[in-house]
């Protein structure tokens, strides 16, 4: 079982919808969970983190954490052509340890 | 808004070659850390490094490899002599504290040839 999974896509959404991603980890002990989105060629830039259980809203951007389910989603609403992107799910598994484990990525395309 | 800040932007090199990736972390910042990702692959974690040691690896930090900071701002990672293999996008990253986010640079883009 891989330690942070992703459906690779690519997903593709019109402009103006809501984009929803998805990431299951392996590691119930896991603590801290990002999202970075990485255009083509770019560096990871982030767009949220979450530590506890519940929604935790940005402007267009809510993260869910279920850490019973071992689940952490991304929603992007009113998405834009410039959301189109790479959308990579990392996590941190505390407890000492301080590498970021991501996943695969999801790719995802808003169409105009 | 601070950043972390890498050079060289591009490195060509060829086989067996050393070279060193630079990088100047956020200037409030306590711990930094090497990633790497090659060409459609994902992120991997290669070290962490604070107060001046190495606090965590992965398997691919082998001992072609090494970090140091020479100096209150840079930190570098050299890689004794290069492989095919090690051609990717190398990443370093900071952060204020062990869990919190970690800010990433633009990356050196390493092609060995």
């Amino acid at each position: 079982q891989k330690e942070v999974e992703q459906n690779s896509g690519p997903l593709s959404v019109p402009e103006g919808a809501i984009a929803s991603l998805n990431c299951t980890y392996s590691d119930r002990g896991s603590q801290s969970f990002f999202w970075y989105r990485q255009y083509s060629g770019k560096s990871p830039e982030l767009i949220m983190s979450i530590y506890s259980n519940g929604d935790k809203e940005d402007g267009r951007f809510t993260a869910q954490l279920n850490k019973a389910s071992q689940y952490v989603s991304l929603l992007i609403r009113d998405s834009q052509p410039s959301d189109s992107a790479t959308y990579l799910c990392a996590v941190n598994k505390g407890f000492g340890n301080e590498k970021l484990t991501f996943g695969t990525g999801t790719r995802l395309t808003i169409i105009p | 808004e601070p950043e972390v800040t890498q050079t060289p932007s591009h490195q060509v090199t060829q086989m067996g070659q050393e070279v060193i990736l630079r990088c100047v972390p956020i200037s409030n910042h306590l711990y930094f850390y090497w990633y790497r990702q090659i060409l459609g692959q994902k992120v991997e974690f290669l070290v962490s490094f604070y107060n001046n040691e190495i606090s965590e690896k992965s398997e691919i930090f082998d001992d072609q490899f090494s970090v140091e900071r020479p100096d209150g701002s840079n930190f570098t990672l050299k890689i004794r002599s290069t492989k095919l293999e090690d051609s990717a996008m190398y990443f370093c990253a900071s952060s204020r504290d062990r869990q919190e986010t970690q800010y990433f640079g633009p990356g050196t883009r390493l092609l060995v040839l």
